[in-house]
């Protein structure tokens, strides 16, 4: 049962354009939302996150936006450059009720320079 | 500052041999997690400790899986019995406290044949 959902396996985006990607979960106990980017052959890094008592966190060219009523977060990264070309993960977890981290299948996006 | 590593970075056994994956976290976290991943998906939770005790080890998929954190600081996942369906990417993470962003290392891909 998967609770965080990637629809998107793959994203492709012109250098310099939006890459928007999305998330879906199904857990309403979720509560800390993260994204980690990942390249070939190494462990995922952290990259932005946000609770659930905001709808918005910017860090520099990356801005998460959460939508708990629909159950769905997106990153945002603007402009884009060819060095995001990675593999991008969603992850979700309940605080307050346990110590798992639910992560989505991933998106593989690619910037075209 | 020295980041998560794990060794070996790859290991191939035979159905049916022990093996032993090791974590070294970044220094002074006290949470340390284990995931799996298989291709085409995100990172499974397997395990995860608080200390020197397993706070949450729901995500093992059966007995022939355990892990240790003796003092507090390196982990030592061990398969018992390998099949070849335990062939997957083996990831490790650390974070500061519970709950919080966490750092992964490089994976270590286990084969078995």
């Amino acid at each position: 049962d998967q609770q965080v959902k990637q629809n998107s396996p793959s994203l492709s985006v012109q250098e310099g354009r939006i890459s928007i990607l999305n998330c879906d979960y199904t857990n309403s106990m979720f509560d800390y939302f993260l994204w980690y980017k990942k390249y070939p052959a190494e462990g995922p890094t952290f990259l932005i996150s946000i609770s659930s008592i905001k709808d918005k966190n910017e860090d520099g060219r990356f801005t998460v936006f959460l939508n708990k009523s629909a159950k769905h977060l997106s990153l945002h990264i603007v402009p884009s450059q060819p060095g995001d070309s990675a593999v991008y993960f969603c992850a979700a977890s309940a605080l307050g009720t346990g110590n798992q981290f639910y992560f989505g299948t991933g998106t593989s996006l690619t910037v075209i320079p | 500052g020295a980041g998560v590593s794990q060794t070996p970075s790859n290991k191939v056994t035979e159905k049916g041999k022990y093996v032993e994956l090791r974590c070294d976290p970044i220094s002074g976290h006290t949470a340390l997690y284990w995931y799996r991943q298989s291709l085409g998906q995100g990172p499974e939770f397997l395990i995860y400790f608080q200390g020197t005790g397993a706070a949450d080890d729901s995500g093992l998929p059966n007995d022939r899986f355990f892990a240790v954190r003796p003092e507090g600081s390196v982990s030592t996942l061990k398969i018992q019995r390998t099949e070849r369906g335990d062939s997957a990417v083996y990831l490790c993470a650390s974070s500061s406290r519970q709950g919080s962003e966490q750092y992964f290392g490089p994976g270590t891909r286990l084969t078995v044949t």
